[in-house]
Protein backbone atom coordinates (compact mmCIF):
# COMPACT_ATOMS: atom_id res chain seq x y z
CA UNK A 1 0.00 0.00 0.00
CA UNK A 2 0.73 3.45 -0.83
CA UNK A 3 1.59 5.91 2.10
CA UNK A 4 1.38 9.31 -0.08
CA UNK A 5 -0.32 10.58 -2.63
CA UNK A 6 1.41 12.93 -4.97
CA UNK A 7 0.66 15.66 -6.92
CA UNK A 8 0.75 16.47 -9.88
CA UNK A 9 1.27 13.02 -11.25
CA UNK A 10 3.31 14.55 -14.42
CA UNK A 11 4.70 18.06 -14.55
CA UNK A 12 6.47 19.26 -17.35
CA UNK A 13 8.34 22.67 -17.18
CA UNK A 14 10.95 25.04 -18.74
CA UNK A 15 15.03 24.85 -17.97
CA UNK A 16 14.86 28.12 -15.78
CA UNK A 17 11.46 27.58 -14.35
CA UNK A 18 10.97 26.27 -10.86
CA UNK A 19 9.02 22.73 -10.05
CA UNK A 20 6.91 22.33 -6.99
CA UNK A 21 5.77 18.39 -6.36
CA UNK A 22 3.08 17.74 -3.60
CA UNK A 23 2.59 14.74 -1.34
CA UNK A 24 -0.15 14.05 1.16
CA UNK A 25 -0.03 11.14 3.51
CA UNK A 26 -2.58 9.09 5.74
CA UNK A 27 -1.31 8.60 9.37
CA UNK A 28 1.19 10.70 11.74
CA UNK A 29 4.79 10.19 10.91
CA UNK A 30 8.42 10.35 12.31
CA UNK A 31 9.81 11.90 9.20
CA UNK A 32 9.15 12.61 5.34
CA UNK A 33 11.53 12.39 2.74
CA UNK A 34 12.00 12.87 -0.70
CA UNK A 35 13.68 10.57 -2.97
CA UNK A 36 14.48 10.84 -6.63
CA UNK A 37 14.69 8.27 -9.79
CA UNK A 38 16.44 8.83 -12.97
CA UNK A 39 14.39 6.21 -15.35
CA UNK A 40 16.37 2.85 -15.13
CA UNK A 41 17.39 3.42 -11.91
CA UNK A 42 17.56 3.06 -8.04
CA UNK A 43 16.22 5.49 -5.85
CA UNK A 44 18.22 8.50 -4.55
CA UNK A 45 17.68 10.63 -1.04
CA UNK A 46 17.61 13.80 -1.33
CA UNK A 47 16.22 15.52 1.58
CA UNK A 48 14.94 14.63 5.04
CA UNK A 49 12.63 16.85 7.16
CA UNK A 50 11.28 15.42 10.65
CA UNK A 51 8.18 15.83 12.14
CA UNK A 52 8.88 18.83 14.06
CA UNK A 53 9.92 21.16 11.39
CA UNK A 54 7.83 23.31 9.22
CA UNK A 55 11.09 23.52 6.35
CA UNK A 56 14.17 22.79 5.21
CA UNK A 57 16.66 24.06 2.47
CA UNK A 58 19.44 22.11 0.46
CA UNK A 59 20.65 23.52 -2.55
CA UNK A 60 17.84 24.12 -4.84
CA UNK A 61 16.03 22.16 -3.02
CA UNK A 62 13.03 23.36 -0.38
CA UNK A 63 11.03 20.69 1.48
CA UNK A 64 8.11 21.94 3.44
CA UNK A 65 5.77 20.15 5.83
CA UNK A 66 2.53 20.61 7.34
CA UNK A 67 1.59 18.12 9.75
CA UNK A 68 -2.06 19.60 10.26
CA UNK A 69 -3.22 18.67 6.84
CA UNK A 70 -0.58 15.85 6.59
CA UNK A 71 0.74 17.55 3.43
CA UNK A 72 4.46 18.34 2.25
CA UNK A 73 5.75 20.09 -0.85
CA UNK A 74 9.24 20.03 -2.55
CA UNK A 75 10.34 23.29 -4.35
CA UNK A 76 13.23 22.88 -7.20
CA UNK A 77 13.86 26.07 -8.02
CA UNK A 78 15.93 27.30 -11.22
CA UNK A 79 15.37 23.35 -12.55
CA UNK A 80 17.72 21.86 -14.99
CA UNK A 81 17.52 19.83 -17.84
CA UNK A 82 19.47 16.71 -15.83
CA UNK A 83 16.59 17.25 -12.74
CA UNK A 84 14.23 15.44 -14.98
CA UNK A 85 12.92 12.37 -13.09
CA UNK A 86 10.30 10.97 -10.83
CA UNK A 87 10.36 12.02 -7.42
CA UNK A 88 8.92 10.24 -4.52
CA UNK A 89 7.84 11.10 -1.37
CA UNK A 90 7.97 8.76 1.63
CA UNK A 91 7.59 8.48 5.63
CA UNK A 92 8.08 6.60 8.17
CA UNK A 93 5.13 5.74 10.57
CA UNK A 94 4.22 4.46 14.24
CA UNK A 95 7.48 2.45 15.44
CA UNK A 96 7.89 0.01 12.96
CA UNK A 97 10.97 1.02 10.28
CA UNK A 98 8.67 0.61 7.58
CA UNK A 99 9.22 3.19 4.92
CA UNK A 100 6.25 3.81 2.59
CA UNK A 101 6.13 5.79 -0.48
CA UNK A 102 4.32 7.83 -2.21
CA UNK A 103 2.94 7.14 -6.00
CA UNK A 104 5.82 9.92 -7.51
CA UNK A 105 5.53 12.87 -9.67
CA UNK A 106 7.22 12.65 -13.05
CA UNK A 107 9.34 15.71 -13.88
CA UNK A 108 10.23 16.73 -17.28
CA UNK A 109 12.35 19.70 -17.41
CA UNK A 110 12.92 20.86 -21.41
CA UNK A 111 15.39 22.93 -22.94
CA UNK B 1 32.17 3.56 0.08
CA UNK B 2 30.77 0.99 -2.41
CA UNK B 3 26.75 0.85 -2.67
CA UNK B 4 24.20 -1.34 -2.74
CA UNK B 5 24.78 -3.61 -5.60
CA UNK B 6 22.00 -5.89 -6.96
CA UNK B 7 22.13 -8.68 -9.69
CA UNK B 8 21.16 -9.60 -11.79
CA UNK B 9 20.43 -5.89 -13.99
CA UNK B 10 17.48 -7.86 -15.80
CA UNK B 11 16.19 -11.13 -16.47
CA UNK B 12 13.51 -12.38 -18.68
CA UNK B 13 12.11 -15.55 -18.38
CA UNK B 14 9.25 -17.65 -19.40
CA UNK B 15 6.83 -18.03 -16.91
CA UNK B 16 6.28 -20.86 -14.44
CA UNK B 17 9.90 -20.85 -14.49
CA UNK B 18 11.88 -19.88 -11.01
CA UNK B 19 14.30 -16.48 -11.02
CA UNK B 20 16.65 -15.32 -7.94
CA UNK B 21 17.78 -12.11 -7.05
CA UNK B 22 20.46 -11.22 -5.20
CA UNK B 23 21.40 -7.99 -2.91
CA UNK B 24 24.74 -7.11 -1.18
CA UNK B 25 24.30 -3.97 0.99
CA UNK B 26 26.30 -0.91 2.43
CA UNK B 27 28.96 -2.51 4.54
CA UNK B 28 27.98 -1.98 8.37
CA UNK B 29 24.04 -1.68 7.41
CA UNK B 30 22.33 -3.84 9.63
CA UNK B 31 18.88 -2.87 8.05
CA UNK B 32 17.62 -4.45 4.26
CA UNK B 33 14.65 -3.73 2.60
CA UNK B 34 13.46 -5.65 -0.51
CA UNK B 35 10.71 -3.29 -2.99
CA UNK B 36 8.56 -4.50 -5.73
CA UNK B 37 8.58 -1.42 -7.98
CA UNK B 38 5.52 -1.63 -10.89
CA UNK B 39 6.29 0.70 -14.02
CA UNK B 40 5.02 4.14 -12.96
CA UNK B 41 4.23 3.35 -8.99
CA UNK B 42 6.66 4.00 -6.03
CA UNK B 43 8.13 1.09 -4.51
CA UNK B 44 6.26 -1.34 -2.07
CA UNK B 45 8.02 -3.08 0.36
CA UNK B 46 8.09 -7.06 0.24
CA UNK B 47 9.95 -7.45 3.33
CA UNK B 48 12.75 -6.21 5.89
CA UNK B 49 15.31 -7.63 7.61
CA UNK B 50 17.01 -6.26 11.11
CA UNK B 51 20.31 -8.48 10.39
CA UNK B 52 19.12 -12.01 9.66
CA UNK B 53 15.79 -11.85 10.96
CA UNK B 54 12.87 -10.89 8.73
CA UNK B 55 10.82 -8.51 10.80
CA UNK B 56 8.44 -7.41 8.48
CA UNK B 57 7.20 -9.95 5.69
CA UNK B 58 3.78 -9.02 5.83
CA UNK B 59 4.05 -7.97 2.43
CA UNK B 60 5.57 -10.97 0.69
CA UNK B 61 3.50 -13.35 -1.13
CA UNK B 62 4.76 -16.64 0.66
CA UNK B 63 3.29 -18.87 -1.15
CA UNK B 64 5.51 -18.70 -4.08
CA UNK B 65 7.93 -15.86 -2.89
CA UNK B 66 10.55 -16.49 -0.45
CA UNK B 67 14.10 -14.70 1.10
CA UNK B 68 16.78 -15.38 3.02
CA UNK B 69 19.74 -12.79 4.42
CA UNK B 70 22.36 -15.71 5.94
CA UNK B 71 24.89 -14.32 8.24
CA UNK B 72 22.99 -10.92 7.97
CA UNK B 73 24.72 -9.40 5.18
CA UNK B 74 23.78 -9.69 1.77
CA UNK B 75 19.97 -11.45 0.43
CA UNK B 76 18.20 -13.34 -1.88
CA UNK B 77 15.10 -12.67 -3.19
CA UNK B 78 13.57 -15.96 -4.74
CA UNK B 79 9.95 -16.26 -7.11
CA UNK B 80 9.09 -19.60 -7.97
CA UNK B 81 7.14 -20.28 -9.92
CA UNK B 82 7.07 -16.67 -11.65
CA UNK B 83 3.66 -15.71 -12.91
CA UNK B 84 3.26 -12.81 -15.69
CA UNK B 85 2.13 -10.37 -12.89
CA UNK B 86 5.55 -10.24 -11.44
CA UNK B 87 6.95 -8.21 -14.10
CA UNK B 88 8.55 -5.39 -12.15
CA UNK B 89 11.57 -3.40 -11.10
CA UNK B 90 13.12 -5.46 -7.52
CA UNK B 91 14.73 -3.07 -5.82
CA UNK B 92 17.42 -3.54 -2.41
CA UNK B 93 17.53 -1.07 -0.16
CA UNK B 94 19.82 -0.91 3.44
CA UNK B 95 20.37 1.34 6.12
CA UNK B 96 22.59 2.16 8.95
CA UNK B 97 22.67 4.52 11.36
CA UNK B 98 23.15 3.09 14.95
CA UNK B 99 19.82 4.10 17.17
CA UNK B 100 18.27 5.48 14.53
CA UNK B 101 15.51 3.44 12.72
CA UNK B 102 13.99 6.87 10.62
CA UNK B 103 16.64 7.68 8.79
CA UNK B 104 17.66 7.47 4.92
CA UNK B 105 17.47 4.34 2.81
CA UNK B 106 20.27 3.34 0.17
CA UNK B 107 18.94 1.73 -3.22
CA UNK B 108 20.81 -0.47 -5.17
CA UNK B 109 19.88 -0.12 -9.31
CA UNK B 110 17.53 -2.51 -9.16
CA UNK B 111 16.55 -5.73 -11.07
CA UNK B 112 14.21 -5.74 -13.66
CA UNK B 113 12.03 -8.75 -14.67
CA UNK B 114 10.05 -9.64 -17.18
CA UNK B 115 7.84 -12.66 -17.32
CA UNK B 116 6.86 -13.81 -20.74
Amino acid sequence: SQQGEEDPQALSIQEGENATMNCSYKTSINNLQWYRQNSGRGLVHLILIRSNEREKHSGRLRVTLDTSKKSSSLLITASRAADTASYFCAAYTGTASKLTFGTGTRLQVTL
Amino acid sequence: EAGVVQSPRYKIIEKKQPVAFWCNPISGHNTLYWYLQNLGQGPELLIRYENEEAVDDSQLPKDRFSAERLKGVDSTLKIQPAELGDSAVYLCASRGGRGSNTGELFFGEGSRLTVL
